[in-house]
């Protein structure tokens, strides 16, 4: 299994432009989220899906969409790239177990991105 | 609101040295509880999860323990080694569809 993967590893955009940022897991895991690290503020939520086709927003949703239409994927999209969303994007994915209760959470790599 | 607190934010401590790290969260209604680390550059490896029904939970020299009544977990790491040197991250889930609210974490360095 290649796990979480996650594309561009490294990506600079201006201000305004829109970009598209790539999820995909190959573990059949039905809860997929996406989060930004910054210093000193750690990890914090954009947007969560529980399975294909339903999506929700986390604690940061401003500037970005998500859309889930495979179990698979989980793009996060970014509308008009502002200099305040330069972070490092983490994807990560867990199976829903007994009782619906999330296991274990696989994270990928993560996608730095500037936004100058 | 779900609230995640690390103490301390960085910890230095020599090779062979045994060490606690902290975790408090202040809604005890969680269903479980994980402990992640991470690597400079790299993404978030899981270490240690704990269902709400468990007190602990042993992996090699890793041991995390939960107290929900009293809202805090610690993860123990016996003979500490260089290697041991990353950022650890505790997080806790409220409820089965809701994600995981991350501390800030601990920044721990193990000096040879």
């Amino acid at each position: 299994n290649a796990g979480v993967t996650q594309t561009p590893k490294f990506q600079v955009l201006k201000t305004g432009q829109s970009m598209t940022l790539q999820c995909a897991q190959d573990m059949n895991h039905e809860y997929m989220s996406w989060y930004r690290q910054d210093p000193g503020m750690g990890l914090r939520l954009i947007h969560y899906s529980v399975g294909a086709g339903i999506t929700d927003q986390g604690e940061v949703p401003n500037g970005y969409n998500v859309s889930r239409s495979t179990t698979e994927d989980f793009p996060l999209r970014l509308l008009s790239a502002a200099p305040s969303q330069t972070s490092v994007y983490f994807c990560a994915s867990s199976y829903r177990g007994l009782a619906e209760l999330q296991e274990t959470q696989y994270f990928g790599p993560g996608t730095r991105l500037l936004v100058l | 609101k779900q609230e995640v607190t690390q103490i301390p934010a960085a910890l230095s401590v020599p090779e062979g040295e045994n060490l606690v790290l902290n975790c408090s969260f202040t809604d005890s209604a969680i269903y479980n509880l994980q402990w992640f680390r991470q690597d400079p550059g790299k993404g978030l490896t899981s270490l240690l999860l704990i269902q709400s029904s468990q007190r602990e939970q042993t992996s090699g020299r890793l041991n995390a323990s939960l107290d929900k009544s009293s809202g805090r977990s610690t993860l123990y790491i016996a003979a500490s080694q260089p290697g041991d040197s990353a950022t650890y991250l505790c997080a806790v889930v409220d409820s089965g569809n809701t994600p995981l609210v991350f501390g800030k974490g601990t920044r721990l360095s193990v000096i040879a």
